[in-house]
């Protein structure tokens, strides 16, 4: 099946600094990248959706200039967390998916853990 | 909108079987995704059902009956790593991107 990793799988940093989350599909080209935050017990929530070359779609309330998207290529999406703050700890989850017909299945990476001190 | 209701936990005995059910309000419909998460992990994908009735694969089976916005996931021969959550999804109305439901904490007990 088609794989998708992430990088790094945890981070702690402290508050004010950025942190770069990578995401790749390792087998497979990915026209879609989405990436999600989920807070404990808590489901996944869509934070943006990215296209490779063009702009991420944020989802309403996510800041977007806090949460910088780039999909440079088709097999890599990056999110850059700007100045974080602890609120900003979670688990950070990229998908990728083929094309963008309805009803492709998601694959997701293993998660990045972040805590912010 | 879109909307996903799912039971928020359940418990169930090793070998037995469990019934998760999940509604769905949707004004357009491209299919119900049901993925399975261990704690600190990512989702896995269990089943995709586009049309009305029951697909099985293996122990996992997944019902749809779209006139009634419904989904079901069976697990048979419940195994302790069962014990996960289960998320209910829908493709949103344009078919892009994916809604998740809060997802159902299935604990399975000796």
């Amino acid at each position: 099946g088609a794989v998708v990793s992430q990088h790094p799988s945890w981070v702690i940093c402290k508050s004010g600094t950025s942190v770069k989350i990578e995401c790749r599909s390792l087998d497979f080209q990915a026209t879609t990248m989405f990436w999600y935050r989920q807070f404990p017990k808590q489901s996944l929530m869509l934070m943006a959706t990215s296209n490779e070359g063009s702009k991420a779609t944020y989802e309403q309330g996510v800041e977007k200039d806090k949460f910088l998207i780039n999909h440079a290529s088709l097999t890599l999406s990056t999110l850059t967390v700007t100045s974080a703050h602890p609120e900003d700890s979670s688990f950070y989850i990229c998908s990728a998916s083929f094309g963008t017909a309805s009803g492709h299945e998601q694959f997701f990476g293993p998660g990045t853990r972040l805590t912010v001190l | 909108g879109q909307n996903i209701d799912q039971p928020t936990e359940m418990t169930a005995t090793e070998g037995a079987i469990v019934q998760i059910n999940c509604t769905y309000q949707t004004s357009g419909f491209n299919g119900l995704f049901w993925y399975q998460q261990h704690a600190g992990e990512a989702p896995t994908f269990l089943s995709y059902n586009v049309l009305d009735g029951l697909e099985e694969k293996g122990r996992f089976s997944s019902f749809l009956s779209r006139s009634k916005g419904y989904s079901y996931l069976l697990l048979k021969e419940l195994q302790m790593k069962d014990s996960a959550s289960y998320l209910c999804a829908v493709p949103n109305t344009g078919g892009f991107k994916t809604i998740f439901g809060a997802g159902t904490r299935l604990f399975v007990k000796a």
